[in-house]
């Protein structure tokens, strides 16, 4: 079946960059996401990606598709505190109106 | 705009208990998702509403789960009898139809979960 893989921890200091990332398997995925889960909060909408893109910039936020691969990558820049949360990658699987399938969500600490 | 509110934000019972999530989807949104994140693992999808009708329930992971939508507003999740491994986080989202899905998934939009704990 479909399935997203990432790594489970990254620790950066305040001030460095980030950078979590993911691979995917569903070659016809049209949108890759990035969600962020704060503690206790829900999921909430990062950045998503067009499959005919290989790279989106949001303010401090870096998206890169590498398709051929099925690489997708997730920049942060000039990381803060509040950037403390799991990241999770996703690929919608059906067609526009179809689920997500999810990686395991990757848990970025970042120290003072 | 109010976004999507699930309901308890937190519940404990009891193996064999029986517990009910309750989500309440944006309003005028069409479909209507559950997903479930067991400890350590990924979000998995559950089940996905049109309206009242149930478009896609290949995720439900057995007969112990039954999720209504009544009347294509608020959506039901019941878990009957809770087993351990149910414990986890329930998540709703809820999306506009078909014709309306543009940005994708601006308008997919995720509550804040239900944390189940079966003990």
């Amino acid at each position: 079946g479909e399935d997203v893989e990432q790594s489970l921890f990254l620790s950066v200091r305040e001030g460095d960059s980030s950078v979590i990332n993911c691979t995917y398997t569903d070659s016809s995925s049209t949108y890759l996401y990035w969600y962020k889960q704060e503690p206790g909060a829900g999921l909430q909408l990062l950045t998503y990606i067009f499959s005919n893109m290989d790279m989106k910039q949001d303010q401090r936020l870096t998206v890169l598709l590498n398709k051929k691969d099925k690489h997708l990558s997730l920049r942060i820049a000039d990381t803060q505190t509040g950037d403390s949360a799991i990241y999770f990658c996703a690929e919608k699987y059906g067609g526009s109106q179809g689920n997500l399938i999810f990686g395991k969500g990757t848990k970025l600490s970042v120290k003072p | 705009e109010a976004g999507v509110t699930q309901f308890p934000s937190h519940s404990v019972i009891e193996k064999g208990q029986t517990v009910t999530l309750r989500c309440d989807p944006i309003s005028g949104h069409d479909n209507l998702y559950w997903y479930r994140r067991v400890m350590g693992k990924e979000i998995k999808f559950l089940l996905h509403f049109v309206k009242e009708s149930k478009q896609d329930e290949s995720g439900m992971p057995n007969n112990r789960f039954l999720a209504e939508r009544t009347g294509g507003t608020y959506s039901t999740l019941k878990v009957q009898p809770a087993e351990l491994e149910d414990s986890g986080v329930y998540f709703c989202a809820s999306s506009p139809g078909q014709l309306m899905a543009f940005p994708p998934n601006y308008g997919y939009t995720f509550g804040s979960g239900t944390r189940l704990t079966v003990v």
